[in-house]
């Protein structure tokens, strides 16, 4: 158990479409990141949050966006869905800010959310 | 810009037996971090083991360990005594200095123990 939940843990959308995903942490957790992680591959960075601003980004296009609230829970939206959006979408979330790997703050992963784009 | 390259796909051990995943990585950073994250078919990411890339002392977390050697960027594990609970994916990971949460992940290599 990490703390960390993320919503909702399955979904079907249509090509075009939009989706938002959830991420809710503990308490305190000012730092949140996400990653895309196709089938059979590796967790890619998608973008961060540290107090509800962007603070880093990957190779991802616009129509991916997220938003940080005051209490530290997150979205990540994505317009115009295409087929290679199916992916589990991973949160990540910690106290530590950006000094988190540094101070050896813990880092916790959610369980993800699977879409699928059809 | 970061890129961490896992060689092996598959990789298969001998219950109690001892196996080594290999994981390198490209960086002009100076000051890192290293992981290795374990991912079940839960698909729920597990820390194994953390290093600084300032320490030059490998890590050694009871039956796993890791050899780092800098100058090659090399982060390999070493699973000892394998366990039936240590089937898993396990990923290489990199986190640069003052990036908070921002990893870049290798590809994955999938670990079986064969009892």
């Amino acid at each position: 158990e990490t703390g960390v939940t993320q919503s909702p843990t399955h979904l079907i959308k249509t090509r075009g479409q939009q989706v938002t995903l959830r991420c809710s942490s503990q308490s305190g957790h000012n730092t949140v990141s996400w990653y895309q992680q196709a089938l059979g591959q590796g967790p890619q960075f998608i973008f961060q949050y540290y107090r509800e601003e962007e603070n880093g980004r990957g190779n991802f296009p616009p129509r991916f966006s997220g938003l940080q609230f005051p209490n530290y829970s997150s979205e990540l939206n994505v317009n115009a869905l295409e087929l290679d959006d199916s992916a589990l979408y991973l949160c990540a979330s910690s106290l530590g800010g950006l000094q988190g790997a540094v101070s050896g703050n813990t880092i916790y992963f959610g369980e993800g959310s699977w879409l699928t784009v059809v | 810009a970061q890129t961490v390259t896992q060689s092996q796909p598959e990789m298969s051990v001998q219950e109690a037996e001892t196996v080594t995943l290999s994981c390198t990585y490209d960086t002009s950073e100076n000051n890192y971090y290293l992981f290795w994250y374990k991912q079940p078919p839960s698909r729920q990411m597990i820390l194994v083991i953390r290093q600084e890339a300032y320490k030059q002392q490998n890590a050694t977390e009871n039956r796993f360990s890791v050899n780092f050697q800098k100058a090659a960027k090399s982060f390999s594990l070493k699973i000892s005594d394998s366990q039936l609970g240590d089937t898993a994916m396990y990923f290489c990971a990199f986190v640069a200095l003052h990036r908070g949460n921002q990893f870049y992940f290798g590809t994955g290599t999938s670990l079986t123990v064969i009892p």
